[in-house]
């Protein structure tokens, strides 16, 4: 199956960019999304990018993909409170979602 | 426009006993995907329907767990009997379309087994 990596935490002060990192195995994934949890709550789809894109921005998201080394980002601009959330990379084969462990991002005024 | 709506939120009950677990899905979404998310193992996909019928259940942890979609607008996730190890925050999720279109979760059910 597919394995998804990502950096349990990260910390970031408000008015900077969060930069959250993802590698996969799966190189037959065709859609890469971006979903968002904030506690007590279910997932959030923010973003998604084809696998045949480099890069995709929306609003303060910017989503990066290098399909060669299996490597997804997703950076979001001017973070404030209300981003501090799980942040969930998730590629997209058939009708299959595979997820990672999340990162956990604060955000500190 | 409605969500994937769940019921209930919360559910706390004593192992041994039954639990039904309720999805409705949103409007028009004929693919339906049940999760389990837990600390210790993350997001797992139990079980996945589309035009109401089961195409994949290998994630199911073990026959004390069953999921049924009696049409296109409601699904169930029973375990019969319950026990301590299965208190975890339940997932409904529904999509539109081809296999590939993005799935939309409910709240979830969070289900302690005492």
């Amino acid at each position: 199956g597919e394995d998804v990596e990502q950096s349990l935490f990260l910390s970031v002060r408000e008015g900077d960019s969060s930069v959250i990192n993802c590698t996969y195995t799966d190189s037959s994934s065709t859609y890469l999304y971006w979903y968002k949890q904030e506690p007590g709550a279910g997932l959030q789809l923010l973003t998604y990018i084809f696998s045949n894109m480099d890069m995709k921005q929306d609003q303060r998201l910017t989503v990066l993909l290098n399909k060669k080394d299996k490597h997804l980002s997703l950076r979001i601009a001017d973070t404030q409170t209300g981003d501090s959330a799980i942040y969930f990379c998730a590629p997209h084969n058939d009708y299959k979602l595979s997820f990672g462990a999340g990162t956990t991002v604060t955000v500190r005024a | 426009d409605a969500g994937v709506i769940q019921s209930p939120r919360h559910e706390v009950t004593e192992m041994g006993q039954e639990v039904t677990l309720r999805c409705k899905p949103i409007s028009g979404h004929n693919s339906l995907f049940w999760y389990r998310q837990t600390m210790m193992r993350g997001l797992e996909l139990l079980i996945y329907f589309n035009n109401n019928v089961p195409i994949d259940d290998s994630g199911m942890p073990e026959d004390r767990f069953s999921a049924k979609m009696p049409n296109a607008s409601f699904s169930t996730l029973k375990i019969q009997p319950s026990e301590p190890r299965d208190s975890a925050v339940y997932f409904c999720a529904s999509s539109h379309g081809q296999s590939n279109q993005p799935q939309h979760f409910g709240d979830g059910t969070r289900l302690s087994i005492l």
